[in-house]
């Protein structure tokens, strides 16, 4: 198993600024993901963090504007540039353990002013 | 490009029915298919995980099944509960949890 722990745990940030959010896991994991939950929807994948390449957006999300650094194995950030109110979600980072079982960090719950 | 999808989008019940909650996707080339459950404001909790190779899996009241030739999943709740009130979210595992539209369940007593 896993534990993942997020920060911050929830902000609240003004139009155009950006944040940055935090993910740690208690073990090394290869691959590390992140989503978005926007409110009253489903999870949306991000993109995949793998140590020491460059992380794989899926369509409709960019580098410029969710830049992610994944340094080791136990450590990833999820930057969200020049935020808008549409970027008010729940940001979550997933790990994939033994046997494709993920783990979820606790969320981060982001509202943009 | 992996779809889910996921019907009905809510469902609102008395207490004691069996329900069926419906996913399809459309490439089957899945590792497995998992089941969670979300409530308000809260994260995800995991119901049951279906490896490819099975047909089912079982736990307490509920039941899940795959029929990966056809991209499709059911989640069966046997005497539903007003405590089974939530969002439940289906995901398939292709390299990525690729997660469905979920369906908002309602129980009234």
């Amino acid at each position: 198993s896993a534990v993942i722990s997020q920060k911050p745990s929830r902000d609240i940030c003004q139009r155009g600024t950006s944040l940055t959010i935090q993910c740690q896991v208690d073990s090394q994991v290869t691959m590390m993901f992140w989503y978005r939950q926007q409110p009253g929807q489903s999870l949306t994948l991000i993109a995949t963090a793998n140590q020491g390449s460059e992380a794989t957006y899926e369509s409709g999300f960019v580098i410029d504007k969710f830049p992610i650094s994944r340094p080791n194995l136990t450590f990833s950030t999820l930057t969200v540039s020049n935020m808008s109110p549409e970027d008010s979600s729940i940001y979550l980072c997933s790990v994939l353990f033994s046997g494709r079982v993920p783990f979820f960090g606790p969320g981060t719950r982001l509202t943009v002013l | 490009k992996q779809e889910v999808t996921q019907i009905p989008a809510a469902l609102s019940v008395p207490e004691g029915e069996n329900l069926v909650l419906n996913c399809s996707f459309t490439d089957s080339a899945i590792y497995n298919l998992q089941w969670f459950r979300q409530d308000p404001g809260k994260g995800l909790t995991s119901l049951l995980l279906i490896q490819s190779s099975q047909r089912e899996q079982t736990s307490g009241r509920l039941n899940a099944s795959l029929d990966k030739s056809s991209g499709r999943s059911t989640l069966y709740i046997a005497a539903s509960q007003p405590g089974d009130s939530a969002t439940y979210l289906c995901a398939v595992d292709t390299d990525k949890l690729i997660f469905g539209t979920g369906t908002r369940l309602q129980v009234f007593p």
